[in-house]
């Protein structure tokens, strides 16, 4: 069964540095999503991406945040100046562009901002 | 954003039917009704949807209220694996349909 999937598992970083949360969607879908999970916490929205632009965003997703498509396979979240507060699980969906728009779910990354 | 109310937690025996209520009662006309399921340490996962009829899939039932004010999310027989955060989401069908979680209900099944 097809599935989305997210690299790297874990990621330590230091405050202040650029990561970048790697995602592969489901081939044949269209829309992609990235969700946060800070822990204890519940998951919050923070963007969509369609036809190779943001379709929405949340209040989260700031100047400090930006997505992009590099090649037809990956999907990608550049946090560029990490703070202690972006320490959370990312998850990555993405679903088709009809039909029940059941989003699927990546098993995320763990953000960790030391 | 959520929309939804539900109960914090909830128990259930082992192979007994488990009946998740979920209340949402400014839901609007083109509103459908999404449950998802998160397992501990695991991305959230699509349990089932509805717009007004109950519906019926290989993982559960969805009983939506006649007003669609309410819904319910029924596991026939909970098993040891179904223990997880059980979240109702209300998806606008002219949005960019990004789902906003509630805290959802979190299913304590016992042995």
């Amino acid at each position: 069964e097809p599935e989305v999937t997210q690299t790297p598992s874990h990621q330590v970083t230091q405050m202040g540095q650029e990561v970048i949360l790697r995602c592969v969607p489901i081939s044949n879908h269209l829309y992609f999503y990235w969700y946060r999970q800070i822990l204890g916490q519940k998951v919050e929205f923070l963007v969509s991406f369609y036809n190779n632009e943001i379709s929405e965003k949340s209040e989260i997703f700031d100047d400090q945040f930006s997505v992009e498509r590099p090649d037809g396979s990956n999907f990608t979240l550049k946090i560029r100046s990490t703070k202690l507060e972006d320490s959370a699980m990312y998850f990555c969906a993405s679903r088709l562009t009809s039909g029940s728009y059941e989003q699927f779910f990546g098993p995320g990354t763990r953000l960790t901002v030391l | 954003d959520a929309k939804t109310t539900q109960p914090n937690s909830m128990e259930s025996n082992e192979e007994e039917p488990v009946h998740l209520p979920c209340n949402h009662s400014t839901i609007s006309g083109t509103d459908y009704i999404h449950w998802y399921r998160q397992l501990p340490s695991q991305g959230p996962e699509y349990v089932i949807h509805g717009l007004t009829s109950n519906v019926n899939n290989r993982m559960a039932s969805l009983a939506i209220a006649e007003d669609r004010k309410s819904s319910t999310l029924i596991l026939h027989r909970a098993t040891l694996r179904d223990a997880a955060v059980y979240y109702c989401i209300l998806r606008g069908a002219n949005t960019g349909n990004q789902f906003y979680f509630g805290t959802g209900t979190s299913l304590t099944v016992i042995p």
